[in-house]
Parts: structure tokens; sequence; C-alpha cells
């Protein structure tokens, strides 16, 4: 039982460029989310979905696409990737209001 | 904005000593959740408690919830050197939707 896994862990673009970041769970969770952390400002949510081929906008929705295809698998795209959008981001997943479950971390770092 | 804002940012304490970070937020919620979160990895739920709960207790960990005052506070009993990290609270608001929202996080040092 893997929980939540994220891929890649560490990444370097340059602006403008694109990419996708995959996360990954195996305990069938409905609920699954895009957070991203920078410092001193704890988790910010980007985008969620409460099931599958279902997004919704989180705080700091612009910039970042989303897509649940599957249950168990939601995907973070950047289009044109800014040094803003420089940070760590974490996925997690929820079974109703509940504890969420999250994975180690993706570090990008946009130059 | 941050739902639940923690306070202290930032707490030294030694072993054996007991720590205390309190959590305030803004709305009416479903239930408040702290966690932990040692550096550079992935955070890990500690304790959740309910919005019809005052106080809950999970091993060294003792939680309270005001919902008058919209506030929370994590208490853990005879710190070890391993309980230095960074602890952050979530609220899940009863708003409609459905979101956790982080504060920004107490620091807690352990000297040993």
């Amino acid at each position: 039982n893997a929980g939540v896994t994220q891929t890649p862990k560490f990444r370097v673009l340059k602006t403008g460029q694109s990419m996708t970041l995959l996360c990954a769970q195996d305990m069938n969770h409905e609920y699954m989310y895009w957070y991203r952390q920078d410092p001193g400002m704890g988790l910010r949510l980007i985008h969620y979905s409460v099931g599958e081929g279902t997004t919704a906008k989180g705080e700091v929705p612009d910039g970042y696409n989303v897509s649940r295809l599957k249950k168990q698998n939601f995907l973070l795209g950047l289009e044109s990737a800014a040094p803003s959008q420089t940070s760590v981001y974490f996925c997690a997943s929820t079974k109703g209001r509940a504890e969420a479950f999250f994975g180690q971390g993706t570090r990008l770092t946009v130059v | 904005s941050q739902q639940g804002e923690e306070d202290p940012q930032a707490l030294s304490i030694q072993e054996g000593e007991n720590a205390t970070m309190n959590c305030s937020y803004k709305t009416s919620i479903n239930n408040l959740q702290w966690y932990r979160q040692n550096s550079g990895r992935g955070l890990v739920h500690l304790i959740l408690i309910r919005s019809n709960e005052r106080e809950k207790h999970s091993g060294r960990l003792r939680v309270t919830l005001d919902t008058s005052k919209k506030s929370s506070s994590l208490l853990i009993t005879a710190s070890r050197a391993a309980d230095t990290a960074s602890y952050f609270c979530a609220t899940d608001p009863d708003t409609g939707g459905f979101k956790t929202i982080f504060g920004a996080g107490t620091r807690l040092f352990v000297k040993a």
C-alpha cells in the first residue's frame, strides 16, 4: 500500500515551458487536492476534485490546469511556467471529510 | 486568504517540556485537523476534532476546540527532540464546497 505517490520529485523548468505533475493514490479515495507550499505561507489550495471527471478551483488556480480522468490519478499541468510558480507542490487525498494523506512533494524551480 | 492562523510562528523548548500551539480561524467549520511536517517531507495527519467536540487526546497530544472563539490549541506533552517539525492546523469550512484550508504553521524546535 503506497498511499499517495507524486512524480517527479524534482524538476527545473525554463520560463515558458510546460509540464505535468502526476499524483496517484491507491486508497480508493474520492477526493484529491493539489497544494503549493511557499516559505512561511503554509499550503495554498490550487485545485481539487471530488470525484472522477470533476475538478474545481481552489485559492490560487491561475496558471494551472488539472484533470481527473481516473479515480486514482490527479494531474496538475503548467501550460507556460513562470518564476512565480517556483514552489513545492503537494498532492493529497481524502475519503470524505476526514484526514488527508499527502505525497512527498515535488520541488519545482522555474528559471 | 488563510483560514487558519497559527501562533506562535516559532517555538523553541527543552526536551521534556510541554509545547502549546494555537490556531485561530475565521468561518464556521465541520472539523479542524492538526498536521506535522518534517523538513522536506509531506504532511502527516496527527488528529482531527469535529465541531461538536471540545477536547481530544492521542498519546502525548491534546487538542482543544472552542468554536465560540474560533480557536484551537495543540498541546504536546513531554516533548522529544524527534518532535522538532512544523505543525499546521487545517480547517474544513462549513461553507459548502469541499476544501481543506491550511494555516502558515508553527515551527517547533525541541532542544536535547
